[in-house]
């Protein structure tokens, strides 16, 4: 059975620092999705990370992916306010398509001024 | 950019009583999913839907829910007797795994409370 881990689970930022969010799977996965959520609303999609090595930026973040270490990043560089929110990373079970996702508990970002 | 539509955007329900949410789907998306979020919590997978049938469902999808694609846009999820535990967040999502499009786009979600 598929494990997400994300850590840490709550992290609190001073405005302009930089830090990264880690998210550990225990199976094989090929791809593996960043989610945005502000509070009381949807997943918003950050990134689609879908080969061993990849590695996609938007902004002041950053995500990659280590297949084989089974580990993704989502770095924050030069946090701003707008940042905060709680970020999860999702990581499709087995190699077919239309598999579900599996979701990690989630990190809470609060970026202070 | 299309989007997954959910009603209602919340709904208030007496516990025992049957709730059905809707979703419609991405039109040319081709599985369909319901999550759930209880408040504060992570995101947990209730069933996954394909070609008019489950295809997998968890522990948590018990003979309580049920879902329907009844005329090939609407996708439901029905809680039969609603309890408490059920209050949470209700997620629709849809996939098109083609031509390269690997996403997973979630609707904006319906906010149960069972009382």
């Amino acid at each position: 059975e598929l494990k997400v881990e994300q850590n840490p689970l709550f992290l609190s930022m001073q405005e302009g620092k930089n830090y990264t969010i880690y998210c550990n799977y225990s199976t094989t996965s090929d791809r593996l999705y960043w989610y945005r959520q502000d509070p009381g609303k949807s997943l918003e999609s950050l990134f689609v990370l879908l080969s061993n090595g990849a590695v996609k930026q938007e902004g002041r973040l950053m995500a990659s992916l280590d297949t084989k270490a089974r580990l993704s990043t989502l770095h924050i560089t030069a946090a701003v306010h707008d940042l905060s929110a709680t970020y999860f990373c999702a990581v499709v079970e087995g190699m077919e398509y239309g598999n579900k996702l599996v979701f990690g508990a989630g990190t809470i970002l609060r970026v202070k001024s | 950019e299309p989007e997954v539509t959910q009603t209602p955007s919340h709904q208030v329900t007496q516990m025992g009583q049957e709730v059905i949410l809707r979703c419609v789907p991405i039109s040319n998306h081709l599985y369909f999913y319901w999550y759930r979020q209880i408040l504060g919590q992570k995101v947990e997978f209730l069933v996954s839907f394909y070609n008019n049938e489950i295809s997998e469902k968890s522990e948590i999808f018990d003979d309580q829910f049920s879902v329907e694609r009844p005329d090939g846009s609407n996708f439901t999820l029905k809680i039969r007797s609603t309890k408490l535990e059920d209050s949470a967040m209700y997620f629709c999502a849809s996939s098109a795994p083609d031509r390269g499009f690997y996403g997973y786009t979630f609707g904006s979600g319906t906010r149960l409370t069972v009382v």
